[in-house]
């Protein structure tokens, strides 16, 4: 069974740009995280998907925003890119929410200059 | 505001000892634990998780223990292998609602010599 995938791996923009990150969920899950990690904040919460809704969002500025499509396949989208805003995002999948292990991809590495 | 915490940066066990990592916890409202492991330029991969009905879960080499009073999980890898070596992430949930919201500490990276 496939793992979870996410594109590109790595991304390099500059600042006011704006990007968007894919997931696939492992086959079969319909539950889809987002999680941000930088050196200082650690591993930070995005927001969560399950059947194209969102369930629920971290402490982030509006201009993080995501969907998921009617396969599970899910999109993070950054606009107005900052310095800071320069992380490892990573897209976690399980079958559905709750107390189920969740599998994360290799993550995408953002650089934004 | 941590809520989540794993006060050891690093840690460094010799091959075949015990390695103890620790993780504690302010928020009351967490009743399931998630021990994660994380290789360089790989994303986190799932270990060991327990729920706040238990006080231990135990899984071939890794255990982990929840002590609810003192808000406070370990996670015992016995005996260490140098392919234990990695950063560990301690998480929690707080309830049904909160889905697959989980709240990280900030990391231990375990280092293990032959």
């Amino acid at each position: 069974k496939a793992g979870v995938t996410q594109t590109p791996r790595y991304l390099i923009k500059t600042r006011g740009q704006q990007v968007t990150l894919s997931c696939s969920p492992i086959s079969g899950h319909r539950s889809v995280s987002w999680y941000q990690q930088t050196p200082g904040q650690g591993l930070q919460f995005l927001f969560e998907y399950f059947s194209e809704t969102q369930r629920n969002k971290g402490n982030f500025p509006g201009r993080f925003s995501g969907r998921q499509f009617s396969n599970s396949r899910s999109e993070m989208n950054v606009s107005t890119l900052e310095l800071g805003d320069s992380a490892l995002y990573l897209c976690a999948s399980s079958l559905v929410p709750g107390f189920n292990e969740q599998f994360f991809g290799p993550g995408t590495r953002l650089t934004v200059l | 505001d941590q809520q989540v915490k794993q006060n050891s940066p690093s840690l460094s066990v010799q091959e075949g000892r015990i390695s103890i990592l620790n993780c504690d916890y302010t928020n009351s409202m967490f009743d399931y634990f998630l021990w994660y492991k994380k290789y360089p330029a790989e994303g986190p991969t799932f270990l060991i998780s327990i729920s706040s009905i238990k006080d231990k879960n135990e899984d071939g080499r890794f255990t982990v223990f929840l002590n609810k009073s003192a808000k406070h999980l370990s996670l015992h890898i016995v005996p260490s292998q140098p392919g234990d070596s990695a950063v560990y992430f301690c998480a929690a949930s707080a309830g049904n609602n909160a889905g697959n919201m989980l709240t990280f500490g900030g990391g231990t990276r375990l280092m293990v010599k032959p």
